[in-house]
Order: structure tokens, then C-alpha cells, then sequence
């Protein structure tokens, strides 16, 4: 098993532009969700999805889309990045609810937008 | 948003002394709490997952307690080693399907 795997691990782009962060598990999780790092911060959730199809807004979402179209997948896309936008990226999945079950990172995605 | 608190921020101990840490959270519409280990360049692991009050939970020499009524969760490490060095993250389920993460305790062994 891989595991929760995040492409790029690194990336710089320029504000306005927009980009695709890819997350990815085969683990068959049906919870997955997208995190971001700022320092001096907890880890904040973005948005989440408790299984195909369906998505629902987490803690900080403006700025940020995301799709379930397969198990396996849970992008998130940037439209167009900002500054604010400089952090770093973890996705992480889930067996089913959080209230039960732990969440497995993956190794995250260093994002700087100039 | 849900506000989850750890202390101290920061510690160091020499090996082989125990430590312990505290994560305090709203005790109301409480579902769950989640304790993480997050050594540097890694991402999270999960060390427990508890739910219910008076719950303890043990792995290795780490151990864990959880106080619902009143809102907070002890995490406590034995005979620290080198290895233990890591910031120690909780994290709280209130409502919705969302975790709010503390902004972690992180430990120094010193051999």
C-alpha cells in the first residue's frame, strides 16, 4: 500500500494563477479532507468529503474547490492563488467516521504564492 | 470553529524522565478526541482515538486520558528516549464532521 500519496511536493506560483494540488489513497478510505499548516496555527481543515460524490466545506474553504469524483482521488484546486494562499498542503483520509476511526496523512505539499 | 488548547507549547526533558501534556477542549456536543505524533520533514500519525469519558488508552509507553465532562485529555510519555522528540498534536470533534486541531505541544528529549 502507498498509502495517501500528494502531488507536487513543492510549488511556486504566481498570484492569480491557478493550479491542482492531487491527493490520492488506496486504501479504499471513504473519508478524505484537505488540511493547511500555517505557522504558529493547528492544522485547519479546507474541505472534506465522506465519500464519492459528496464534499461539504471545512474550516477555512474561500479560495479553495474540491471534487470526489472516485474513492481514490480528492483534489483540491487553487482558482486564482494569493499570498494568503502560501502554506503547506496535507491531505488525509479516513476508514469512515473520525469519531472512531484515525486519519492517515499524506506527506503534505509546500505551496508559496508571490 | 472549535477552540483546542495544548500546553506547554514547548518542553524538553532529559531521557529517560516522564512528561506529560494537556489538551483542553469545549466539553459541550463533544464526540471526539484524536491525539497525533508529528516528527519534523513527516507528516501526522495517529497515536488514539477516544471517545468515551474516562477512556485510557496505551500504546508503548505512551499513554492517554480523556475527561469529557470537564474538557480536557492528558497524554503522558514514560522514560522519554530520543526518539519521543516530536510535537505532539490533540485534536476535538464537536457537531460537524470536522476536527479542530490544537497547535501541539513540541518535546526535546535531551540524551
Amino acid at each position: 500500500n502507498a498509502g495517501v500519496t500528494q502531488t507536487p511536493k513543492f510549488q511556486v506560483l504566481k498570484t492569480g494563477q491557478s493550479m491542482t494540488l492531487q491527493c490520492a489513497q488506496d486504501m479504499n478510505h471513504e473519508y478524505m479532507s484537505w488540511y493547511r499548516q500555517d505557522p504558529g496555527m493547528g492544522l485547519r481543515l479546507i474541505h472534506y468529503s465522506v465519500g464519492a460524490g459528496i464534499t461539504d466545506q471545512g474550516e477555512v474553504p474561500n479560495g479553495y474547490n474540491v471534487s470526489r469524483s472516485t474513492t481514490e482521488d480528492f483534489p483540491l484546486r487553487l482558482l486564482s492563488a494569493a499570498p494568503s494562499q502560501t502554506s503547506v498542503y496535507f491531505c488525509a483520509s479516513s476508514p469512515g467516521t473520525i469519531n472512531t476511526y484515525e486519519q492517515y496523512f499524506g506527506p503534505g505539499t509546500r505551496l508559496t504564492v508571490t | 470553529i472549535l477552540n483546542v488548547e495544548q500546553s506547554p507549547q514547548s518542553l524538553h526533558v532529559q531521557e529517560g524522565d516522564s512528561t506529560n501534556f494537556t489538551c483542553s477542549f469545549p466539553s459541550s456536543n463533544f464526540y471526539a478526541l484524536h491525539w497525533y505524533r508529528w516528527e519534523t520533514a513527516k507528516s501526522p500519525e495517529a497515536l488514539f482515538v477516544m471517545t468515551l469519558n474516562g477512556d485510557e488508552k496505551k500504546k508503548g509507553r505512551i499513554s492517554a486520558t480523556l475527561n469529557t465532562k470537564e474538557g480536557y485529555s492528558y497524554l503522558y510519555i514514560k522514560g522519554s528516549q530520543p526518539e519521543d522528540s516530536a510535537t505532539y498534536l490533540c485534536a476535538s470533534r464537536s457537531g460537524a464532521n470536522n476536527l479542530f486541531f490544537g497547535t501541539g505541544t513540541r518535546l526535546t528529549v535531551i540524551p
